[in-house]
This record gives C-alpha cells, structure tokens and sequence, in this order.
C-alpha cells in the first residue's frame, strides 16, 4: 500500500511571508494527487488536483498555486500568506490498485500570524 | 447537483447508544459512497463504503445503509464507545471522475 508523506507538520508564519509545503507519496506511480484545506471546526475543501507531472487543476481561485515537479511529488505554494491561509492542509491519493478508494496523509497545521 | 449534504452537524449520544449520521444527494451519477473518520491534528481515515447495487453493508460496528431512490446513505455506529468521538465525513464520486465529492461533516461525540 502507499504512504503519503508531508512536510512540515506543523508551521507557524507570518502575514505576507511565502509558503510551501510538501507532499510525497510511497509505494504507487504516476497517482492522482489532492490538496485540501481544512479550516478549524469545518469540512474539506478541495484546493487541487493533479492527474500528472505539471498538471494542476484549481478548484477556488485564492492565494495558493500548487505543482507537481515529480510523479509522486506535490508542492502548495504561496508568494505572500493571508491570515485566511490559516487551516490544516491535507495531501491525499487514491490507492494504488483501488483509484475509488482515496487515502490522506498525516496534514501540515499552517497559522499564519 | 454535485453537492453531498450531511445531517447533522453535531451528534452527542451515551456510550452504547447508536448515532446515525445522514447524507443525502443529487446525482445519480454517483456510484461509490465511502464514510471517512477524522480524530483531531489526524487526516482523514477511510472507514467503510457501498456502491448502490447493495442497500447495506457492515464491518464491525460500523453500518452503511443505502436508500437509491431516495439518494439517501446513512452511517450506523452500533454499541458506540467513547473512542469513536470524532468527525465523519461521508463521500460520493462516479467511475471517471477524478475527486471525490464531501459532505459538511459531523462532529460526533460518544459520552461515558
């Protein structure tokens, strides 16, 4: 089965500073990959996907861009952080003989101060 | 149409009591209906789905039950235990696409 990795697990930074966090995912190849945000207390709110290396579709238009230098590399990116970046960020894939079956990895808690 | 509604938002149930936590949808495209489990600072955790051709389906304690002319899916927790405290999001998606689609989520609570 695959493992997902993120990095950091936990960030704390400042209005207006840059961000990236990283996703990388063990033990499939050429996987869908998603970023979601989750806000304190709410749902999962899908930011991107990717079906492939440099193909990222958005789905809200905000602050944030991702991409996907590598098969099973996804990188969320931002050049000047809100306060309303704040949330916890979730990477996630389908597994690797089940595409119905979606798996998330362990989140980056991101406070934007 | 692509939206998954959940009910309710906030459960609160005594141990050994059974929350049932409701969703409901538009598209009858859907064909696969997973429920996740969220403890807190955790991602989410896949814990049971059906597709519609079953109208239940069981593992363990946990209960999916599916109503296809009312768009309806339901998740049943039997003998709840304090440990299953914690936020359930149900799902939905169809062959070919290429996301899932979530309900708001139900922060539940099992108290002792």
């Amino acid at each position: 089965s695959q493992t997902i990795h993120q990095w950091p697990a936990t960030l704390v930074q400042p209005v207006g500073s840059p961000l990236s966090l990283e996703c990388t995912v063990e033990g499939t190849s050429n996987p869908n990959l998603y970023w979601y945000r989750q806000a304190a207390g709410r749902g999962l709110q899908l930011l991107f996907y990717s079906v492939g290396i440099g193909q990222i579709s958005s789905e809200v238009p905000q602050n944030l861009s991702a991409s996907r230098p590598q098969d099973r590399q996804f990188i969320l990116s931002s050049k000047k952080l809100l306060l309303s970046d704040s949330g916890f960020y979730l990477c996630a894939c389908p597994a690797r003989d089940r595409p119905y079956e979606q798996y998330f990895g362990p989140g980056t808690r991101l406070t934007v101060t | 149409q692509q939206q998954v509604k959940q009910s309710p938002q906030s459960l609160i149930v005594q141990k050994g009591g059974i929350p049932i936590i409701n969703c409901a949808y538009e598209n009858t495209a859907f064909d696969y209906f997973p429920w996740y489990q969220q403890f807190p600072g955790k991602g989410p955790a896949l814990l049971i789905a059906i597709r519609p051709d079953v109208s239940e389906k069981k593992e363990g304690r946990f209960t999916i039950s599916f109503n296809k002319s009312a768009k309806q899916f339901s998740l049943h927790i039997m003998d709840s235990q304090p440990g299953d405290s914690a936020t359930y999001f149900c799902a939905a998606s169809f062959q070919g696409a290429q996301k899932l689609v979530f309900g708001q989520g139900t922060r539940l609570t099992i108290n002792p």
